[in-house]
C-alpha cells in the first residue's frame, strides 16, 4: 500500500530556513497539501496543489514537489511556526503522512 | 467564512456505534464534499470518508466496513456513524470541507474544532 513518510523532527532556528520532506513513490506525479497543527487546535492548510498558499497563509511558507519528494519550506522562520506539520497526498484514498513536528531553537 | 463545528456523545461503550454531526455554517453545504477525518491522542491523522451535498460518498478502504456517512441539506449537516467501536477507535474525530471527493484535487480547509470521543466501558 501507498505511504507518505517524513522526518518525525526538524529543528531551526528563528530566521532561518526550515524545510520539511514528505516521501513516496512517484509523489511528484500527484498533488500534495500541507497543514500545520499547534497542540490543542485543528489542522490548518497551508499548502495546497503542491505550491498554492490559501488566502491568508504567510508568503514565508512555500511548497514543491518532484520525482518522490514534496518539500515545505519556511524561510525566515518565526516562533509562530513551531508546530506539528503534515503532507497529505491522495493515492486510491486519502494518505496523510506521520507528521513533522518543527522545534524553532 | 464557513464555520464547521462537530456534536455527540463523548463517550460510547465498546461494541457500540459511534455517532456524529457536523454543522455547517456561514455558508452553503452545497457543491462541496464534507469530511471527517481522526486522530487517535498523540498520533496521526487519519480520513475516514466523505460526502458530497448530493449523497455521493467515498471511503476509507480500512474502514469502509463499520462506517456510514451521510447529508441533511435542510439542516447543513451531515453525519458519520461508525459501528463495532473499539478502544482504538478513541480519536479527536474532525470534520472538515473539501472542493473534491476523490482524486488528486482532495485537500481540507477549513476544519471544525474537533470532538474527543473515547470508547470505554
Amino acid at each position: 500500500s501507498y505511504e507518505l513518510t517524513q522526518p518525525p523532527s526538524v529543528s531551526v532556528s528563528p530566521g532561518q530556513t526550515a524545510t520539511i520532506t514528505c516521501s513516496g513513490d512517484k509523489l511528484g506525479d500527484k498533488y500534495a497539501s500541507w497543514y500545520k497543527q499547534k497542540p490543542g487546535q485543528s489542522p490548518v492548510l497551508v499548502i495546497y496543489q503542491d505550491k498554492k498558499r490559501p488566502s491568508g497563509i504567510p508568503e514565508r511558507f512555500s511548497g514543491s514537489n518532484s520525482g518522490n519528494t514534496a518539500t515545505l519550506t519556511i524561510s525566515g522562520t518565526q516562533a509562530m511556526d513551531e508546530a506539528d506539520y503534515y503532507c497529505q497526498a491522495w493515492d486510491s484514498s486519502v494518505l496523510f503522512g506521520g507528521g513533522t513536528k518543527l522545534t524553532v531553537l | 467564512q464557513v464555520q464547521l463545528q462537530e456534536s455527540g456523545p463523548g463517550l460510547v461503550k465498546p461494541s457500540e456505534t459511534l455517532s456524529l454531526a457536523c454543522t455547517v455554517s456561514r455558508g452553503s453545504i452545497s457543491n462541496y464534499h464534507w469530511n471527517w477525518i481522526r486522530q487517535p491522542p498523540g498520533k496521526g491523522l487519519e480520513w475516514i470518508a466523505n460526502i458530497h451535498y448530493s449523497g455521493s460518498t467515498n471511503y476509507n478502504p480500512s474502514l469502509k466496513s463499520r462506517v456510514t456517512i451521510s447529508v441533511d441539506t435542510s439542516k447543513s449537516q451531515f453525519s458519520l456513524k461508525l459501528s463495532s467501536v473499539t478502544a482504538a477507535d478513541t480519536a479527536v474525530y474532525y470534520c472538515a470541507r473539501s472542493s473534491d471527493g476523490s482524486g488528486s484535487f482532495v485537500w481540507f480547509d477549513p476544519w471544525g474544532q474537533g470532538t474527543l470521543v473515547t470508547v470505554s466501558s
